[in-house]
């Protein structure tokens, strides 16, 4: 089964730290996305991978960075975190020319910045 | 990109068809609809998606109108377990990203 793992299910940081998301998986795919997802927003996209060192701005990257040094690791970086950035974060990859149409996503990264 | 638009919320009842329709009356030919559903607290799992012809799997069917700018995704038994919100996604055009919008809840009932 692929699998796509999160390194933390729950954080809770404080104004102005910096923070990492960590985001793995076994498949050996390419693409690699990062979402944000808030109540009654549905889920957003961060920045998108595809492939290593490769990114694309997705609808909202103001505020975060990201970086993909091996193909089955891409990481999302708050730099200094901020109350606005409390959310869902869901890691997720597939395999490039999506036309098989799945993408397999991690369970998640609940964040609380105080 | 094309966007997507769903009715907020849809209720069902339990082993009847849930139709759960979409516009996407801006999508290009060569983008595909693609259909996700997310059960609570989980991350989304996908369900099926097409081009221009209508697909069936094991989990639903989806039908797309001839002109594409609407699609139906059909679940033909609904249970209680389909009970989660259903996202319609057309792809970006030249790009293997998918915008995500905020999807319909479906509520099944008993």
């Amino acid at each position: 089964d692929v699998k796509v793992t999160q390194s933390s299910r729950y954080l809770v940081k404080r104004t102005g730290e910096k923070v990492f998301l960590e985001c793995v998986q076994d498949m050996d795919h390419e693409n690699m996305f990062w979402y944000r997802q808030d109540p009654g927003l549905g889920l957003r996209l961060i920045y998108f991978s595809y492939d290593v060192k490769m990114k694309e701005k997705g609808d909202i990257p103001e505020g975060y960075s990201v970086s993909r040094e091996k193909k089955e690791r891409f990481s999302l970086i708050l730099e200094s975190a901020s109350t606005n950035q409390t959310s869902m974060y869901l890691c997720a990859s597939s395999f490039r020319g999506l036309n098989t149409g799945e993408l397999f996503f991690g369970e998640g990264s609940r964040l609380t910045v105080l | 990109d094309a966007k997507t638009t769903q009715p907020t919320s849809m209720d069902c009842a339990e082993g009847r068809a849930a139709n759960l329709p979409c516009n996407h009356s801006t999508i290009s030919g060569n983008e595909y609809v693609y259909w996700y559903r997310q059960i609570h607290s989980q991350g989304p799992q996908y369900i099926i998606h097409g081009l221009k012809n209508n697909e069936t799997n094991e989990m639903a069917s989806l039908i797309i109108t001839e002109d594409r700018k609407s699609s139906t995704l059909i679940l033909p038994h609904a249970t209680l377990r389909d009970t989660a919100v259903y996202y319609c996604i057309v792809r970006a055009g030249n790009t293997d990203k998918l915008i995500f919008g905020t999807g319909t809840r479906l509520q099944v009932f008993p």
